[in-house]
């Protein structure tokens, strides 16, 4: 069964730093393109960025509202992804989701969701 | 603002059918790239429904169908039922290099 597990949420200052991480299980992690996603408070589903598989180099792509802000990395060796997120936001408060992606027709999709963690930006 | 268009809600009594629309332009849906749609209940995570724009996982039930036609695409929920209230959003991806949504439509069954 696939599962992935986020961590590492939780209340950080306007730019401050954090971590999130999401331990993956039940695939072969690294045969695929990991990606992030949030939800602000009562709003609509974002894509925050993807890391390749290393089949396909390993490289990452954000969206505008995170780029050079946020990194996104993995470790095959222990089936984890991260998403590191400086100088914060009160904007990037929201519920992010780490999520397996899966290509059909050059396009991609998300087959798998983590639960969510919750990561509130304030003072 | 949503790269892709959806209706901010839609209704229907149960046993009916609607549809969600979802609009994109000639750099996303129009350019070939397929349309995705998943399901959000209330407080949990969302779940993949349709893929490559028609295609149902696995446990997904013959009540949803997906279509793509042109710059746009719709979801068709048959035989409405009470569990079926929930978020539905579709999803593409964009020449951009981004993965692009729309931005969710809410679903009340009546």
């Amino acid at each position: 069964e696939v599962q992935l597990v986020e961590s590492g949420g939780g209340l950080v200052q306007p730019g401050r730093s954090l971590r999130l991480s999401c331990t993956a299980s039940g695939f072969t992690f690294g045969d695929y393109t990991m990606s992030w996603f949030r939800q602000a408070p009562g709003k609509g589903l974002e894509w925050v960025g993807f890391i390749r598989s290393k089949a396909y180099g390993g490289t990452t792509e954000y969206a505008a509202s995170v780029k050079g802000r946020f990194t996104i990395s993995r470790d095959d060796s222990k089936s984890v992804a991260y998403l590191q997120m400086n100088s914060l936001k009160t904007e990037d408060t929201a519920v992010y989701y780490c999520t397996r992606l899966n290509i059909y027709n050059s396009g991609w999709y998300v087959d798998y969701w983590g639960q969510g963690t919750l990561v509130t930006v304030s003072s | 603002q949503s790269v892709l268009t959806q209706p901010p809600s839609v209704s229907g009594a149960p046993g009916q059918r609607v549809t969600i629309s979802c609009t994109g332009s000639s750099s996303n849906i129009g350019a070939g790239y397929d349309v995705h749609w998943y399901q959000q209940l209330p407080g949990t995570a969302p779940k993949l429904l349709i893929y490559g724009n028609s295609i149902r996982p696995s446990g997904v039930p013959d009540r949803f169908s997906g279509s793509k036609s042109g710059t746009s695409a719709s979801l068709a929920i048959s035989g409405l039922q009470a569990e079926d209230e929930a978020d539905y959003y579709c999803q593409s991806y964009d020449s951009s290099l981004s993965v692009v949504f729309g931005g969710g439509t809410k679903l009340t069954v009546l």
